[in-house]
């Protein structure tokens, strides 16, 4: 099993401020996911990244891939109280294109 | 189009007793995936079936636990003579076809043994 380590495990911060929630591993994935889960629900994608040094934005969050496919982080700007969630990354194994390896989550408050 | 159903969403058993999730796919897909989340840890791949097959389950403890994905009806996990350890969160996911980039999640059963 491949494992991704995020950090930092709990971001509380305050409405308007910027975080960064990192996801890092020292094996290749072929594709890297970001989910939200919240409370009682299943995780919901919001973005895949494929190449190494990929970046891709979404309204106030950018993906970015790390050119060895190892790390990802994700950037939120101006952040919201409904930023609030916890956030997952997922690699997709090279060698079985349907097992995602998680990482712990990041628990992410935006206090308004 | 309905998303990825599961039930019971929670479930109280007693130790030694049989827990029994359900989980039905979205609409046009036949393919499923079993994911267990402990408290404080991320999801962990257990099982992948496609309709009557079990592709991998190299996720899946050994003892106790079974899954199946008939022609007919929901995939569904079992779990024998429960512990404690069991309880968490078991998630399926589903996917028109193999891979991971088009696996949409259920909202999950919460087993809890007591």
């Amino acid at each position: 099993t491949q494992l991704l380590e995020q950090s930092p495990q709990f971001l509380s911060i305050q409405e308007g401020e910027n975080l960064t929630v990192y996801c890092n591993s020292s094996s290749v994935f072929s594709s890297l996911q970001w989910y939200r889960q919240e409370p009682g629900e299943g995780p919901v994608l919001l973005v895949t990244v494929v190449t190494g040094g990929e970046v891709k934005k979404l309204k106030r969050l950018t993906f970015q891939f790390g050119d060895a496919r190892k790390d990802s982080s994700l950037h939120i700007t101006a952040a919201q109280p409904g930023d609030t969630g916890l956030y997952l990354c997922a690699g997709v194994e090279l060698s079985n294109d349907y097992k995602l390896s998680f990482g712990a989550g990041t628990t992410v408050t935006v206090r308004a | 189009n309905a998303g990825v159903m599961q039930n019971p969403r929670h479930l109280v058993r007693r130790r030694g007793q049989e827990a029994r999730l359900r989980c039905s796919p979205m609409k046009g897909h036949s393919h499923v995936y079993w994911y267990r989340q402990l408290p404080e840890e991320g999801l962990k791949f257990m099982v992948y079936l496609q309709k009557e097959n079990i592709i991998d389950e190299s996720g899946m403890p050994k003892e106790r636990f079974s899954a199946e994905f008939p022609k007919e009806g929901p995939s569904i996990l079992r779990i024998q003579q429960v512990v404690r350890g069991d309880s968490a969160a078991y998630f399926c996911a589903s996917s028109p076809r193999q891979g991971a980039s088009e696996q949409y999640f259920g909202p999950g059963t919460r087993l809890t043994v007591t």
